[in-house]
């Protein structure tokens, strides 16, 4: 268990609606971070955040937004849903945003557009 | 940009025998790189990882991963292969001079272990 708590784990909607997927980073950590895992993509970064604040930017779609919260809990926002989009989506935290630091994996959230 | 490259998208080998996974990476300063494992329905657990220190790292479960800066490589291994060790392996890439920290993944080796 590395501490980083995501849900839902499973998730199946229909394509054009709107999703929030949840994460709890480990305790103390400040750092989150998504990724997003697909067959034809492999892991992709999405977007982290630092204490509240957005520290760095990947391939994040113009419809998927984020957030992190004062309590350092982060959301993903994915909306107007494709079919392209399903894939496992991971949150990470890691102490710092120092590089070196290590990042911790949460076990996923699996979603399906259907 | 930073990228990395893992040859073979599969490997197979027997219980007790070598596992070799080869990782090959592109960046304009020595980065950190990692060795993250994944197994089947669950998240990625780290391995190992290479922060400039020992160009020998070891990591859990008996890998070890050697940081050849002239070849831009890092290469994981384990001497005996057992049958817990089937999963899928990515090596990754952190850039120590950029903001924040983000990971630049490898396109995975899933390995199989025969009995």
């Amino acid at each position: 268990d590395s501490g980083v708590t995501q849900t839902p784990k499973h998730l199946i909607t229909a394509t054009g609606q709107r999703v929030t997927l949840r994460c709890s980073p480990r305790s103390g950590d400040l750092s989150v971070y998504w990724y997003q895992q697909s067959l034809d993509q492999g892991l992709q970064f999405l977007i982290q955040y630092y204490n509240g604040e957005e520290r760095a930017k990947g391939n994040i779609l113009e419809r998927f937004s984020a957030q992190q919260f004062p309590d350092l809990h982060s959301e993903l926002n994915l909306s107007s849903l494709e079919l392209g989009d399903s894939a496992l989506y991971f949150c990470a935290s890691s102490v710092a945003s120092r590089s070196g630091n290590t990042i911790y994996f949460g076990e996923g959230s699996w979603l399906t557009v259907v | 940009a930073q990228s990395v490259t893992q040859l073979g998208s599969h490997v197979s080998v027997s219980e007790g025998a070598l596992v070799l996974l080869r990782c090959n990476y592109s960046s304009s300063v020595p980065p950190y790189l990692f060795w993250y494992v994944q197994y089947p329905n669950q998240g990625l657990q780290l391995l190992l990882k290479y922060t400039s220190a020992a160009t020998l790292v070891k990591g859990i479960n008996g890998f070890e991963a050697e940081f050849k800066k002239s070849e831009t490589s890092f290469h994981l291994t384990k001497p005996s292969a057992h049958m817990s060790d089937a999963a899928e392996y990515f090596c990754a890439v952190s850039d120590r001079e950029a903001a924040g920290n983000k990971l630049t993944f490898g396109g995975g080796t899933r390995v199989l272990v025969k009995p």
